[in-house]
């Protein structure tokens, strides 16, 4: 079956610009997560969606946000691009049981200049 | 932050088994222990979970002792594809929809 597909896979944005991330979750998984990655940091949890509504969100500003729409599929957008902003974003989908693992996409690479 | 320890970084010969531990010494009782692993610049890849008993799947197998405050990860024959970040992580699940990641472990897989 399809895995979960993100897209674009790389961006380039200039410092104050907006942008938009999609995520397709695996058919008939409901529960979409985002992550962003960096080498400082690590993995770091952003937010979970199920069936249109964010359940748990992490410590990020609130110029990141995301929606999730009627079919499972997940948008994310950070807004006012700053540098410390480029990283990897990945995003995970699971099944309802909630024993089951998480399956990641390969992520868009985002870098701010 | 991360309620799992790893050690940043194991060798492996190709072919061996490749033994990563993990102490989660404050696991709740509904916690289940994962396994992801990361290969450069891919998303994380499942490999494995457990609650109590052990497990083993076409990837590898896990070892939870019988307090559950430690786990070991094997892998039965280590290939060099098998070199990549490797996390533990213990999850509810229910209550918080999130995977809370540490720095995990580099297993690089030698020649």
């Amino acid at each position: 079956k399809a895995g979960v597909t993100q897209t674009p896979r790389y961006l380039i944005k200039t410092r104050g610009q907006q942008v938009t991330l999609s995520c397709s979750p695996i058919s008939g998984h409901r529960s979409v997560s985002w992550y962003q990655q960096t080498p400082g940091q690590g993995l770091q949890f952003l937010f979970e969606y199920f069936s249109e509504t964010q359940r748990n969100k992490g410590n990020f500003p609130g110029r990141f946000s995301g929606r999730q729409f009627s079919n499972s599929r997940s948008e994310m957008n950070v807004s006012t691009l700053e540098l410390g902003d480029s990283a990897l974003y990945l995003c995970a989908s699971t099944g309802t049981r909630d024993s089951y693992g998480y399956t990641f996409g390969s992520g868009t690479r985002l870098t701010v200049v | 932050d991360a309620k799992t320890t790893q050690p940043p970084s194991m060798d492996c010969a190709e072919g061996r088994a490749a033994n990563l531990p993990c102490n989660h010494s404050t696991i709740s009782g509904n916690e289940y222990v994962y396994w992801y692993r990361q290969i450069h610049s891919q998303g994380p890849q499942y490999i494995i979970h457990g609650l109590k008993n052990n497990e083993t799947n076409e990837m590898a197998s896990l070892i939870i002792t019988e307090d559950r405050k430690s786990s070991t990860l094997i892998l039965p024959h280590a290939t060099l594809r098998d070199t990549a970040v490797y996390y533990c992580i213990v999850n509810s699940g229910g209550s918080n929809y999130k995977l809370t990641f540490g720095k995990g472990t580099l297993l690089t897989v030698n020649p």
